[in-house]
């Protein structure tokens, strides 16, 4: 399996700064994933992040705004800019591992809060 | 977009008995259905999956069934327990790709 961890776990932050979270990974992996979670609702993809290339982000999320870093096989970071109240989520990272099938390791999140 | 959604936000189960838990999902050319439990303050951990070519999967204490028909996913839990207590979410992805897609969750309230 896989033990990622995220720093910070949490962190309240004034609006219009910005938070870089940090994510590690105890193996290396070609591709890790990072997941928004607004309150209460489900997980939703905000880009890929392959080690060598840009980032690719989905429908809706913009490298402006996360800025993604993927420096080596086990280190990744997301920025979150310019904050937003609207920007109150847990963020997760995620890999998946060969010979694990569909099963994807998640870290334990950061819960942002903007006020 | 195409989802992955369920019908029931919460479900409150007595302790001992079987609990299920329900999804639709409206992309048919997914490869696998997948479910995640959710514990409070943690990240999703895997629990199973099935792929799209079968119609049950068993594991310890839980057993997914998968309707093409009528595109319903559903996951039961034999003999819930205080431990199951969480949220669950479908999900799923395509053959080849990493990438998972996520449903909304239900959460599981377990009455001892």
């Amino acid at each position: 399996s896989a033990v990622i961890s995220q720093k910070p776990s949490r962190d309240i932050c004034q609006r219009g700064t910005s938070l870089t979270i940090q994510c590690q990974v105890d193996s290396q992996v070609t591709m890790m994933f990072w997941y928004r979670q607004q309150p209460g609702q489900s997980l939703t993809l905000i880009a890929t992040a392959n080690q060598g290339s840009e980032a690719t982000y989905e429908s809706g999320f913009v490298i402006d705004k996360f800025p993604i870093s993927r420096p080596n096989l086990t280190f990744s970071t997301l920025t979150v800019s310019n904050m937003s109240p609207e920007d109150s989520s847990i963020y997760l990272c995620s890999v998946a591992l060969p010979n694990y099938g569909t099963e994807a390791f998640f870290g334990q999140g950061t819960r942002l809060t903007v006020v | 977009g195409e989802s992955v959604g369920l019908h029931l936000p919460t479900l409150s189960v007595q302790e001992g008995d079987n609990s299920i838990i329900n999804c639709a999902y409206s992309n048919s050319a997914s490869d696998y259905f997948i479910w995640y439990k959710q514990e409070s303050g943690k990240g999703p951990q895997f629990i199973i999956d099935i792929r799209s070519n079968m119609d049950k999967r068993q594991g310890q204490r839980v057993t997914v069934l998968l309707n093409k028909t009528v595109k319903h996913l559903s996951l039961q839990i034999a003999a819930t327990q205080p431990g199951d207590s969480a949220v669950y979410f479908c999900a799923e992805n395509m053959a080849g790709y990493q990438k998972v897609t996520f449903g909304t969750g239900t959460k599981l309230q377990v009455i001892p």
